[in-house]
């Protein structure tokens, strides 16, 4: 069964920094990879995603994320972070059944906190 | 782009009642939806897949009998929750797998939710 670790529970970021968010998977074939934003009391917006391709992605909102093979990790990461980006912010992983992702097995979240 | 509604959107309801909540992908059609649970800050758990024209397929440790899913066409896939009871009180969030691409082109898109308050 796959599962997903994002390690951190809070993080808190100044407005203007660089943030990175960790996000560990286990699968046993090709993981198809997601990151999600939830903003308090709302559904999931998908920030960007991954199967196959170039290890780095390109988002939404200028958000990327890099696939790690080696290390199982799909790190999210954006340069200059903004109050608007306070959140909740999830990673996926799904098993690829030929027409797209199953069902989503999520991270528990990670609460990103922005310092004026 | 592509729009899934979830509706009601909060519901309160007396303990022993039934809740049904709708989930409609509202431009393209979609032949598998999914049912996630969240509790207050938590994750989603994965409930269901629903699948158009046949019966769910419900994740370990979910009762059937219990939250009923229903897909009866390429646009509406319903969950019921009979007899609810205060610890069904929780966030009810759908996907709907968009059918109309190919291979990888069939990206999920999640409705807003539902706050389900059992008293």
């Amino acid at each position: 069964a796959q599962s997903v670790t994002q390690p951190d529970i809070h993080i808190t970021v100044s407005e203007g920094a660089s943030l990175e968010l960790r996000c560990n998977y286990s699968y046993g074939a090709t993981p198809y990879l997601f990151w999600y934003v939830q903003s308090p009391g709302q559904g999931l917006q998908l920030l960007l995603k991954y199967f196959s391709g170039d290890t780095l992605v390109q988002g939404i909102k200028g958000f990327e994320a890099e696939f790690k093979r080696s290390q199982s990790s799909f790190n999210l990461r954006k340069p200059s972070v903004h109050w608007s980006d306070a959140a909740e912010y999830f990673c996926a992983v799904a098993p690829y059944s030929g027409g797209g992702a199953d069902g989503l097995t999520f991270g528990k979240g990670t609460h990103l906190i922005i310092q004026p | 782009g592509a729009v899934v509604s979830q509706h009601p959107s909060r519901v309160i309801c007396k303990s022993g009642t039934s809740v049904k909540i709708e989930c409609r992908s509202l431009d393209f059609q979609a032949t598998t939806m999914f049912w996630y649970r969240q509790f207050p800050k938590q994750s989603l758990m994965l409930m269901a897949t629903s699948n158009e024209g046949s019966k769910a397929t419900y994740e370990q440790g979910v009762e059937k009998d219990k939250f009923l899913i229903n897909h009866a066409s390429l646009t509406l896939s319903t969950l019921t929750v009979t007899s609810a009871h205060p610890e069904d009180s929780s966030f009810y969030i759908c996907s709907a797998r968009d059918a109309t691409g190919a291979g990888l082109n069939q990206p999920q898109h999640f409705g807003d939710g539902t706050r389900l308050s059992i008293l």
